[in-house]
């Protein structure tokens, strides 16, 4: 157990609709990021929160946002969907800032299908 | 940005035989790369990493070599077993942010 949780697990939906992925980093961790694996892809990165502000941005669309809140849980934002937005989007989260080994400790995942 | 590639995609082997996974990267300004592991369904899980002020690292049956002139770097695992079947993920990172860039892949399957 990384200590990282992501909900929901399984996630199916249409086309056109809005869905909201949650992680919760481990404790202490004050940087999270995003990321998103496709079929045969690999670890495709979105975007990065430290301690609650937006530290980078990755190949993320315009139809997707996060925000990660005061008690640094974040939430993934995905909207107007498509069926190539179907993937596994994992969080991971570190300690961040120059305190970080560079190590990320990897969230279950959330496997998205778009019907 | 960063760029990393990563061959082969797929790697076959008996078990007992040793595996090398390669690894390039672009941006000279990287100092830190890890290797990842995702067994099937599972999530990725740091197994080894190396920073840039050493060329060898090993741990038990892994080991991971990088070559910074030539911007390259490899994970060897010697008598592979059938639990190390996986995909294994290279990353390039640098300075304070440690975001990683990672290589697309490499599938390895372990025949016992």
């Amino acid at each position: 157990d990384s200590g990282v949780t992501q909900t929901p697990k399984h996630l199916i939906t249409a086309t056109g609709q809005r869905v909201t992925l949650r992680c919760s980093p481990r404790s202490g961790d004050l940087s999270v990021y995003w990321y998103q694996q496709s079929l045969d892809q690999g670890l495709q990165f979105l975007i990065q929160y430290y301690n609650g502000e937006e530290r980078a941005k990755g190949n993320i669309l315009e139809r997707f946002s996060a925000q990660q809140f005061p008690d640094l849980h974040s939430e993934l934002n995905l909207s107007s969907l498509e069926l190539g937005d179907s993937a596994l989007y994992f969080c991971a989260s570190s300690v961040g800032g120059q305190g970080g080994t560079g190590e990320l400790f990897f969230g279950e995942g959330s496997r998205l299908t778009v019907l | 940005g960063e760029n990393v590639e990563q061959h082969p995609s797929t790697l076959s082997v008996q078990e007992g035989d040793s595996a090398v996974i390669k690894c390039t990267y672009s941006d000279s300004a990287s100092n830190y790369f890890p290797w990842y592991k995702q067994e099937l369904g599972k999530r990725p899980q740091l197994i080894i990493d190396i920073r840039s002020n050493v060329g060898e690292k090993k741990d038990q049956r892994i080991a991971v070599t990088l070559n910074k002139t030539a911007k390259h770097f490899s994970l060897h695992i010697t008598e592979t077993q059938p639990e190390d079947s996986a995909v294994y993920f290279c990353a390039a990172s640098k300075g304070g942010s440690y975001i990683p860039t990672f290589g697309r892949g490499t599938s390895l399957i372990v025949h016992p």
